[in-house]
């Protein structure tokens, strides 16, 4: 069965500091991968997605950036966190392009004071 | 490009009693449809979801139904528990392409013992 990961569950950093969060799928090869930002109490707003290894499409504007490695890894960074960086980063797969079928990971909250 | 409009924001019920949540939705070419539940500091999660050519699905408790007429559809919960209580998203996809969904703002749903 296929499962995805998210790591940290819970990040506090300050303003300015940089961002690392990472994001695995288990048990399916070449997924679609997606970051997605939840602000509190608001809806699901996609920042990135990918198709493939090294392929990155960015849905908005941003402080942030995304890499995809490896074909089961996709990273969220960002250089100097801003306040309005805060929220719930949620990664998502989908099996591939002939699939509807998108699956969330357990999320990072993120806190920047 | 597509929004998706849910209402109500919030909703509170008995137990026993049924819930209906309804979305809104402006792209014409859109053919997916899923409904996820998000509890609190989680991932959401695929409850059930519908494809353009169905007009209704269930599964136990749970229904869809769209009218592709209107661009509307809606998420039935019958004989609702008190586990029944989180937010429920639902989504569309984006034109006739399958890898991007937009996401309605979400509906609290509180079920009282």
């Amino acid at each position: 069965s296929q499962t995805i990961h998210q790591w940290p569950a819970t990040l506090v950093q300050p303003v300015g500091s940089p961002l690392s969060l990472e994001c695995t799928v288990e048990g399916t090869s070449n997924p679609n991968l997606y970051w997605y930002r939840q602000a509190a109490g608001r809806g699901l707003q996609l920042l990135f997605y990918s198709v493939g290894i090294g392929q990155i499409s960015s849905e908005v504007p941003q402080n942030l950036s995304a890499s995809r490695p490896q074909d089961r890894q996709f990273i969220l960074s960002s250089k100097k966190l801003l306040l309005s960086d805060s929220g719930f980063y949620l990664c998502a797969w989908i099996f591939g392009t002939d699939y509807n079928e998108q699956f969330f990971g357990p999320g990072t909250r993120l806190t920047v004071l | 490009g597509e929004n998706v409009e849910q209402h109500p924001s919030t909703l509170s019920v008995q137990e026993g009693d049924s819930a209906v949540i309804k979305c809104t939705y402006s792209d014409s070419a859109s053919n997916y449809f899923p409904w996820y539940k998000q509890e609190l500091g989680k991932g959401p999660q695929l409850i059930i979801d519908i494809r353009s050519n169905v007009g209704e699905k269930k599964d136990q408790r749970i229904a869809v139904t769209l009218n592709k007429t209107a661009k509307h559809f809606s998420l039935h919960i019958t004989e609702t528990q008190p586990e029944d209580s989180a937010v429920y998203f639902c989504a569309a996809s984006l034109g006739t392409g399958f890898q991007k969904l937009v996401f309605g703002t979400g509906t609290r749903l509180l079920v009282s013992p």
